[in-house]
This record gives C-alpha cells, structure tokens and sequence, in this order.
C-alpha cells in the first residue's frame, strides 16, 4: 500500500533556530514530492514540488531535499520564525501509466512546529 | 483573482439530510479535487477532476458525488449525510497534476 510517514508528530524550537523534519514514503513509481506548510484553521499552501529526477529545492528559508533510492525526503527550515508556526505536510504523486503525475495524492499526517520566542 | 472559494464555511445537519458544499476557481485550472481532514489524520482524497466532464474516485469516495459541468466549478455532494462525515473539508485546484494546488478555506461541517 501506498504509504507516507513523517517524523517527527511534533516539535518545539527556539526562535532563530535551525530544524530538519522527515518524510519517508513506499510510493512507487512516483512522479513528484510535495512539502506544504498548513496554518490551523486554513488550507495546505505550497512550499516546494520536486520531480523524481531532483535532489533538491528551496523556497526562502525552506529547503527540501530528495533520496529517491532511499525513498527519503527532508524538508529544512533555516532561522526559524514565529510565523514558521504550523503543520508540515508531505505529499507524494503516483506516477500514471503514461508519466506524469496520477492525480492521486496521498498525504502525510504531517508535522506540527512550534516556534517559541 | 479569487483563487479558490468554498462555501459554506461552517455547515450542521441532521443525520441523514443531504447537502452540496460548493468550490469555485477564477485560474482556469484543469485539475480539481476535494479532501477531508480529520483530527489525527492526513488529508484524504475524496474525488478529483483532471477536467470539464471528468472525474474519479479517491481513497475515501463512499458517501459522496461529485460532477465536473464547467472548468469553474466542482461542487461536492453528500446524499445521506452520517455522523462519521463530520469533518473538514478543502477544495484545491492545479492547472494540471503535476504544477502547484492552490486550497481553498475549507467548510466546517457537523453532522448530529
């Protein structure tokens, strides 16, 4: 079964800080990878999509990172701010019979930051 | 732009009444779907559409239809409303499967 599991549930950081989230997934073939960044009580909003063929991507202080052999992604959030505050979610699209992306996304649970001053 | 709407924003029914929970894009985008989010969970797919005329199933589509009758609009329908649909529900649009979704606020619905 198609799988996406991230790690970790939750964390705390100080403010300025530095952190690592993962993502690990059993999706195969896959087209591209996903981080979004969820507000509570809003929608999921892009941060970064990369292709199989990419090891990495970065969106102001996120940086996402790809290990397709591994099956790994690591999304980076550099001097964190108080408006980092949220959920972290990983996305992976099944590849279709012909290419391309299936249409089917599966989700992660994501992961909850804290960011505290 | 708009980007993606959805209405309503907080919705509570009866078990057993059926509603429609509406999705509008102003981006032309192709490729539209609706997820539930539940506490504890990831977003599940619901339906999806890669068109006018076109849709199909997700992981989780018992309980619901959809239709695709312009590129605009994707409203999402629940029959029978039952308690285990309490939920939040977004819409998100993509000018195809493989570029940006853009969400929409999401509805809130209760189902007593």
């Amino acid at each position: 079964k198609n799988q996406v599991e991230q790690s970790p549930q939750s964390l705390i950081i100080l403010e300025g800080k530095n952190c690592t989230l993962q993502c690990n997934y059993t999706v195969s073939p896959f087209s591209n990878l996903r981080w979004y960044k969820q507000d509570t009580g809003r929608g999921p909003v892009s941060l970064t999509i990369m292709t199989f063929s990419e090891n990495t991507k970065s969106n102001g202080r996120y940086t996402a990172t790809l290990d397709a052999d591994t099956k790994q992604s690591s999304l980076h959030i550099t001097a964190s701010q108080l408006s980092d505050s949220a959920s972290y979610i990983c996305v992976v699209s099944p590849m279709g019979y012909y290419g391309g992306s299936q249409g089917n996304l599966i989700f992660g649970k994501g992961t909850k930051l804290s960011v505290k001053p | 732009n708009a980007g993606v709407t959805q209405t309503p924003k907080f919705q509570v029914l009866k078990t057993g009444q059926s509603m429609t929970l509406q999705c509008a894009q102003d981006m032309n985008h192709e490729y539209m779907s609706w997820y539930r989010q539940d506490p504890g969970m990831g977003l599940r797919l619901i339906h999806y559409s890669v068109g006018a005329g076109i849709t199909d199933q997700g992981e989780v589509p018992n309980g619901y239809n959809v239709s695709r009758s312009t590129t605009e609009d994707f409203p999402l329908r629940l029959l029978s409303a039952a308690p285990s649909q309490t939920s939040v529900y977004f819409c998100a649009s993509s000018w195809d499967t493989q570029e940006t979704q853009y969400f929409g606020p999401g509805t809130r619905l209760l189902v007593l």
